[in-house]
């Protein structure tokens, strides 16, 4: 079956430009997760929603980025105003249940580059 | 302070050789996964560990969960150059965030031939 699939994989945005990531989890896959991945760093937690709740959004680093999930499925997760600090790899992953014990598969991530 | 210390951060040897890779942390764990990244993908997940002292072996990899549930290794027998790729160790702390992955820095390897 598919994985996790993301889009764009690249995506350069002039600073001060509002972008937006899309996630596709796996088909039937109740949580999903958002990390941000910087060059050399392990990737940190950005958000998670349980279907199309947002249950954590503790990780996202600034009130310009939102990110939702309408119909339990496809998740988007927008950053307003991009400042050059928001460059990354964006990293989406998907689990079957919730919580401990139910493993997370990742997409290959959105590289975003803010010049 | 990163609450998950990997180490080393890189490491080169050749091929056919063995080595180990270990994950730590102050802070207990409900569970914790070793996953592998190559260039330009996301994270792939090689092993996932519950119980204190558990081993688990995927071919050449042997993985443990330390007796306290704080620390974590990563052994490969006779590394081919295919095992190439950041290790990352990734922990969820007990209690209602459970779900939270908490990463390491990961420790960069290559095998060369």
């Amino acid at each position: 079956g598919a994985g996790v699939s993301q889009s764009p994989r690249y995506k350069v945005a002039k600073r001060g430009q509002d972008v937006a990531l899309r996630c596709d989890p796996i088909s039937g896959h109740v949580s999903l997760f958002w990390y941000q991945q910087a060059l050399g760093q392990g990737p940190e937690f950005l958000t998670y929603f349980q279907n199309e709740a947002q249950l954590d959004k503790s990780g996202l680093p600034s009130d310009r980025f939102f990110a939702e999930r309408p119909e339990g499925s496809v998740s988007t997760l927008k950053i307003q105003r991009t400042q050059q600090e928001d460059s990354a790899v964006y990293l989406c992953a998907s689990s079957l249940g919730e919580g401990r014990g139910y493993e997370q598969y990742f997409g290959p991530g959105t590289r975003l580059t803010v010049t | 302070t990163q609450l998950l210390e990997q180490s080393p951060q890189f490491l080169s040897i050749q091929e056919g050789e063995n080595l180990t890779v270990y994950c730590n942390s102050s802070s207990v764990f409900s569970s914790l996964q070793w996953y592998r990244q190559e260039p330009g993908e996301g994270p792939v997940l090689l092993v996932t560990v519950v119980t204190g002292g558990e081993v688990k072996k995927l071919k050449r990899l042997t993985f443990q969960f330390g007796d306290a549930r704080k620390d974590s290794s990563l052994h490969i027998t006779a590394a081919q150059p295919g095992d190439t790729g950041l290790y990352l160790c990734a922990g969820a702390l007990s209690g209602g965030s459970n779900y939270k992955l908490t990463f390491g820095k990961g420790t960069l390897l290559t095998v060369n031939p």
